[in-house]
């Protein structure tokens, strides 16, 4: 139990277009979804936490208009990132904690983003 | 808020040897401690984890210790093997729900040398 998928795994863009990153829940309601980069050798930094139905909460230096999510339903948040650059290219991961646990987040497998 | 530290960022140990991780967190109201081990490429799993509410908690080689009046905690993994390598991120919440934040320590590349 407590899976939580990302589609895609990996994306290669070009520099000034929007590409979407969708994570799922599979088999528990996902109340609180949250969204982490993370740089090559570097540790996982919190960009936002969103809450089904509720705008997500960004972190600071993190831009809202930069980076969209939406959190939608209780098994699905996305993370647009528009008007991507080549510093935009990470290893963006999702986590979610909900009704399986009290407050473990369950991450997913990370999408890795290149910006060409 | 919180900051996690995590020192050292590399530790090499032969098969076989115990491995210790140390961090040590700042806000006196954390009371939730994650491990986590990373593969490159991989999601965080967690591994293991400890609430204030006790000092020690152990599950076969992995063993989790926790001083709350210094602010630290220690991942401890005895009997290391080969497959044991890869990164290990602390972490420090205050808990809350789902809406418990983490704040991630920098990581460890812990090398198991056969």
């Amino acid at each position: 139990g407590a899976v939580v998928s990302q589609h895609p795994s990996w994306v290669i863009c070009k520099s000034g277009t929007s590409v979407k990153i969708e994570c799922r829940s599979l088999d528990f309601q996902a109340t609180t979804m949250f969204w982490y980069r993370q740089f090559p050798k570097q540790s996982l930094m919190l960009m936002a936490t969103s809450n089904e139905g509720s705008k997500a909460t960004y972190e600071q230096g993190v831009e809202k208009d930069k980076f969209l999510i939406n959190h939608a339903s209780l098994t699905l948040s996305t993370l647009t990132v528009t008007s991507a650059h080549p510093e935009d290219s990470s290893f963006y991961i999702c986590s979610a904690s909900g009704t399986v646990s009290y407050n473990e987040q369950f991450f997913g497998p990370g999408t890795r983003l290149t910006v060409l | 808020g919180e900051n996690v530290e995590q020192h050292p960022s590399t530790l090499s140990v032969q098969e076989g040897d115990s491995a210790v991780i140390k961090c040590t967190y700042s806000d006196s109201a954390s009371n939730y401690f994650p491990w986590y081990k990373q593969e490159l490429g991989k999601r965080p799993q967690l591994i293991i984890d400890i609430r204030s509410n006790v000092g020690e908690k152990k599950d076969q080689r992995i063993a989790v210790t926790l001083n709350k009046t210094a602010k630290h905690f220690s991942l401890h993994i005895t009997e290391t093997q080969p497959e044991d390598s890869a990164v290990y991120f602390c972490a420090a919440s205050i808990e809350s729900g789902a809406n418990s934040k983490l704040t991630f320590g920098k990581g460890i590349t812990l090398s198991v040398r056969p």
